[in-house]
């Protein structure tokens, strides 16, 4: 069946730098990806999403581009913040009937001062 | 503003007792969904409903059973709980748009069994 791959955390970065969180999904269809993000004490929020190939999603300064030939879904940030320490999910809909989404396992982010 | 809900946020309950989570939405979304969260293992989907009276088993429905007799509310019923599903459950939903997909979360209930 359908799975997502993260990268393993917790990753720990200073202020204003810079992050990359893998994701590498399989897929037998042609999925939606989505990037959440999960603020402590909160349930998920949507951060970015991507439709089809070659399509960068963005949002409050991470961008991820969806990549068709590397199965993959980074996500970016040129210059991190303390509050963007959370724990961030990568997922994919399989676009069929109620398109459930399919999660990684979540890489907590935590950025120090 | 989009808005699910669920009705507690914290739930202390004992080996062996029914327990209800109540999910609300008031986007007028088609699709609602329950998961579990565990460090480690990431959302797992437990049921999720496509309609008013409709369910479909997710990846780990073993323990559960739901209800969906109104679009706006889902239920989780846990029917003799166990300490293993101590954990986080969140409740979601989502427009009934296969181009779109992405779906809107509660807060989360955290629920102990002991």
């Amino acid at each position: 069946g359908d799975s997502v791959t993260q990268m393993e955390g917790p990753v720990t970065l200073s202020e204003e730098a810079f992050l990359t969180i893998n994701c590498t999904y399989t897929a037998t269809g042609y999925p939606s990806l989505f990037w959440y993000v999960q603020y402590p004490g909160e349930g998920l929020q949507l951060l970015l999403k991507a439709t089809k190939a070659d399509d960068k999603g963005s949002n409050k300064g991470f961008e991820a581009t969806y990549r068709k030939e590397t199965t993959s879904f980074h996500l970016e940030k040129g210059s991190v913040q303390v509050s963007d320490s959370a724990v961030y999910f990568c997922a994919l809909s399989d676009r069929q009937g109620a398109q459930k989404l399919v999660f990684g396992q979540g890489t907590r982010l935590t950025i120090n001062p | 503003d989009v808005k699910v809900t669920q009705s507690s946020r914290y739930l202390v309950k004992r080996t062996g007792e029914k327990v209800f989570l109540e999910c609300v939405q008031d986007m007028d979304h088609e699709n609602m969904f329950w998961y579990r969260q565990d460090p480690g293992l990431g959302l797992r989907l437990i049921y999720f409903s496509y309609d008013v009276k409709m369910k479909e088993k997710g990846d780990i429905p073993e323990g559960y059973s739901v209800s969906r007799e109104k679009k706006e509310r889902f239920s989780l019923i846990l029917e003799s709980a166990s300490t293993n599903q101590t954990s986080m459950y969140l409740c979601a939903s989502s427009i009934g748009d296969r181009a779109r997909g992405e779906q809107f979360f509660g807060p989360g209930t955290r629920l102990t069994v002991l």
